[in-house]
C-alpha cells in the first residue's frame, strides 16, 4: 500500500535560521511526489513537485525539496525561514492505484518560525 | 484568473439531513476533485471528476456523491449526515488529469453536524 510520513507534528524555528520539514514515502514504482502549504482558513497552495530527473526540486517562495531514493525520503528544506513561513505543510504522492490527479497526504506538520 | 471558487465557506446541519457543497474550478480546467479534511484523519481523497465522468472515488460510503457540469462546475452532495461528517471540505480543480498535475485549491467549505 502506498503512504506518506511525516514524522514531526510540529517544527519550530528561528528566523533567519534553515528549515527541514521531513517526509519519507512507501511506493511501489516510481513516485510523484509533491508539496503543499496551508495557511490558516485557507485552501491548500502549491509548492513543488518531483517527477523525475534532479533529485533537488527548488519551488515557490524559497522552498526546495531533496528527492533520497535509497532512503525514500522528500524533506523540505528552505536556507533562511521567514515568520510568514508559519503553516501547516503537506507532502503527498499521486496514488497510482487511480487514474487521474488523486493524492495521498501525509497528516501534516505545523511550522512555527519565531522572529 | 480568479481562483477555485467554493460556496458556501460555512455550514451547520443537524444528523440525518442532507448538504450540497459547490464548487467553481480555475475557468479551463476541466477536472474537480474533492478533498475531506480533519483533525483525525487529514486530508483524504473523495472523488475526481473530469469531463462530467466520475474518474476515480476514494474509500468513502456511498452517501458521499458527487456530479459535474458541463461547464465544469462540481457539486459534491453529503446525505444522511452522521456527526464523523463533520469536516473541512475541500476542491481542487486542474487542467488535464495527468499524473503529475498540480492542483489548484479551493479555501473550503466548513461543514459542522450537530
Amino acid at each position: 500500500a502506498q503512504s506518506v510520513a511525516q514524522p514531526e507534528d510540529q517544527v519550530n524555528v528561528a528566523e533567519g535560521n534553515p528549515l527541514t520539514v521531513k517526509c519519507t514515502y512507501s511506493v511501489s514504482g516510481n513516485p510523484y511526489l509533491f508539496w503543499y502549504v496551508q495557511y490558516p482558513n485557507r485552501g491548500l497552495q502549491f509548492l513543488l513537485k518531483y517527477i523525475t530527473g534532479d533529485n533537488l526540486v527548488k519551488g515557490s517562495y524559497g522552498f526546495e525539496a531533496e528527492f533520497n531514493k535509497s532512503q525514500t525520503s522528500f524533506h523540505l528544506k528552505k536556507p533562511s525561514a521567514l515568520v510568514s513561513d508559519s503553516a501547516l505543510y503537506f507532502c503527498a504522492v499521486r496514488d497510482i492505484a487511480q487514474a487521474g490527479t488523486a493524492l495521498i497526504f501525509g497528516k501534516g506538520t505545523t511550522l512555527s518560525v519565531s522572529s | 484568473k480568479a481562483g477555485v471558487t467554493q460556496t458556501p465557506r460555512y455550514l451547520i446541519k443537524t444528523r440525518g439531513q442532507q448538504v450540497t457543497l459547490s464548487c467553481s474550478p480555475i475557468s479551463g480546467h476541466r477536472s474537480v476533485s474533492w478533498y475531506q479534511q480533519t483533525p483525525g484523519q487529514g486530508l483524504q481523497f473523495l472523488f475526481e471528476y473530469f469531463s462530467e465522468t466520475q474518474r476515480n472515488k476514494g474509500n468513502f460510503p456511498g452517501r458521499f456523491s458527487g456530479r459535474q457540469f458541463s461547464n465544469s462546475r462540481s457539486e459534491m452532495n453529503v446525505s444522511t449526515l452522521e456527526l464523523g461528517d463533520s469536516a473541512l471540505y475541500l476542491c481542487a480543480s486542474s487542467f488535464e488529469q495527468g499524473e503529475n498535475e498540480k492542483l489548484f485549491f479551493g479555501s473550503g467549505t466548513q461543514l459542522s453536524v450537530l
